[in-house]
């Protein structure tokens, strides 16, 4: 079946600097990619839709100069926090899209992001 | 209003169990009905899904949709330990690219 791969599953980083967060598609072609905050306890969240060459589209409220998200190939979809702050500690976790049925959506495993 | 609601649970039940998981919806345009089950610190994996209104059954679990009540529910017999778990309802437009999600229910299956 169909496999994401989200990269690092953890990290921890000081506050105010910048984390990269990798999703790759390993055995499909992903044109579209998702990215989603999941809070404890709490549903997922979609901050962005990420479609391949060109940018990415934000749900409301989402601050897309300080997530930023580049998807540059149609197997590479990466979320960048920029300056993070510990309000930005969450689970991120990303969806590609490997059919254009309405039931292929495949999830990476997640990362948590601590900001100290 | 939430477009999906679903009770978060905590849900616990003891082993062979039938559990009864569900989610409301209020947008009519929904048609496609999907199940996840998340792991603790896990990303979601898709367990079953459905387009019509009906039952779908596979192995243990059952997925039923009642479109005229916007009513769906995941259905699990003879519930084992490993189903302890985050179950989310997810659904989607007919012409629709984003999964809308339901709170996530957390079952515990004791021993």
């Amino acid at each position: 079946g169909a496999v994401v791969s989200q990269h690092p599953s953890r990290v921890i980083c000081k506050s105010g600097t910048s984390v990269k967060i990798e999703c790759r598609s390993l055995d499909f072609q992903a044109t579209t990619m998702f990215w989603y905050r999941q809070f404890p306890k709490q549903s997922l969240m979609l901050m962005a839709t990420s479609n391949e060459g060109s940018k990415a589209t934000y749900e409301q409220g989402v601050e897309k100069d300080k997530f930023l998200i580049n998807h540059a190939s149609l197997t590479l979809s990466t979320l960048t926090v920029t300056s993070a702050h510990p309000e930005d500690s969450s689970f991120y976790i990303c969806s590609a899209r490997d059919s254009t049925g309405p039931y292929g959506y495949t999830f990476g495993s997640g990362t948590r992001l601590t900001v100290v | 209003q939430k477009e999906v609601e679903q009770d978060p649970g905590p849900l616990s039940v003891p082993e062979g169990a039938i559990v009864s998981l569900n989610c409301t919806y209020s947008n009519s345009a929904f048609q496609y009905f999907m199940w996840y089950r998340q792991y603790s610190r896990k990303g979601p994996e898709l367990l079953m899904y459905t387009y019509s209104s009906g039952n779908k059954e596979d192995g243990r679990f059952t997925a039923q949709v009642d479109k005229s009540s916007k009513y769906i529910s995941l259905f699990i017999r003879d519930s084992q330990p490993s189903d302890s778990a985050t179950y989310l309802c997810a659904m989607l437009t007919g012409g629709g690219n984003k999964l809308t999600f339901g709170t996530g229910t957390q079952l515990k299956v004791e021993l």
